[in-house]
């Protein structure tokens, strides 16, 4: 089954414990990128990678690391994790360029920062 | 800086039409693409517009303006299970997504 995989769906840490959110596609997408979801706000792109080793900010790279050491895996990394940062992200990915317009969502992950 | 707009909430009747409109002001712009959330749920894509026109997906329509950085997603016949939340997006490297427009669907 064509899917994009996040984990954990769950987490609630202190301030300042770094923590990793995965996320894993299985449809050799070229594109792939993190949202965070807060009320009234919409989703926000954090970063986003064209491919392998390309990655770039989104709107609110703050206080967020991400890599593309594999095509099929973008993980988020919080080092210093802040209440601020409490919040729904999804992972989404797509084909490239032309075909970017149509992401593909995992299923989110809810974070509380405490 | 780079938004688009939508309306926050939006009303209609099962069995209705309803259009859900999208101002945009973006510096790259490619397309806009709409999609779909219910409560509890990701997003999910419904329609893509690149030119300029009317795209139809059976009870979705979705339409692009460049010319007015406009555009409009139109839902035909609704049912109770529409009553989600609707996103525009932009098509580009780095995306941008309105702020969602709530739809409430009333019997």
């Amino acid at each position: 089954e064509a899917q994009v995989t996040q984990n954990p769906r769950y987490l609630i840490t202190v301030t300042g414990k770094k923590l990793t959110v995965t996320c894993s596609q299985n449809m050799n997408h070229e594109y792939m990128s993190w949202y965070r979801q807060d009320p009234g706000l919409g989703l926000r792109q954090i970063y986003y990678s064209m491919n392998v080793e390309v990655t770039d900010k989104g709107d609110v790279p703050e206080g967020y690391k991400v890599s593309r050491k594999e095509k099929r895996n973008f993980p988020l990394i919080l080092e210093s994790p802040s209440p601020n940062q409490t919040s729904l992200y999804f992972c989404a990915s797509s084909f490239g360029g032309s075909s970017s317009y149509e992401q593909y969502f995992g299923p989110g992950t809810r974070l509380t920062v405490t | 800086g780079q938004s688009l707009e939508q309306p926050s909430e939006v009303t209609a009747v099962e069995g209705a039409i309803v259009q859900i409109n999208c101002t945009y002001q973006t510096s790259g712009f490619y397309g806009l693409s709409w999609y779909q959330q219910h409560d509890g749920g990701a997003p999910t894509f419904l329609s893509y517009n690149a030119l300029d026109g009317l795209e139809e997906t059976g009870r979705f329509s979705s339409f692009l303006s460049r010319s007015d950085s406009y555009g409009y997603l139109l839902l035909q016949e609704l049912q109770m299970k529409d009553s989600a939340s609707y996103f525009c997006a932009n098509r580009d490297d780095k995306i941008i997504f309105g702020k969602g427009t709530r739809l409430h669907i009333l019997p």
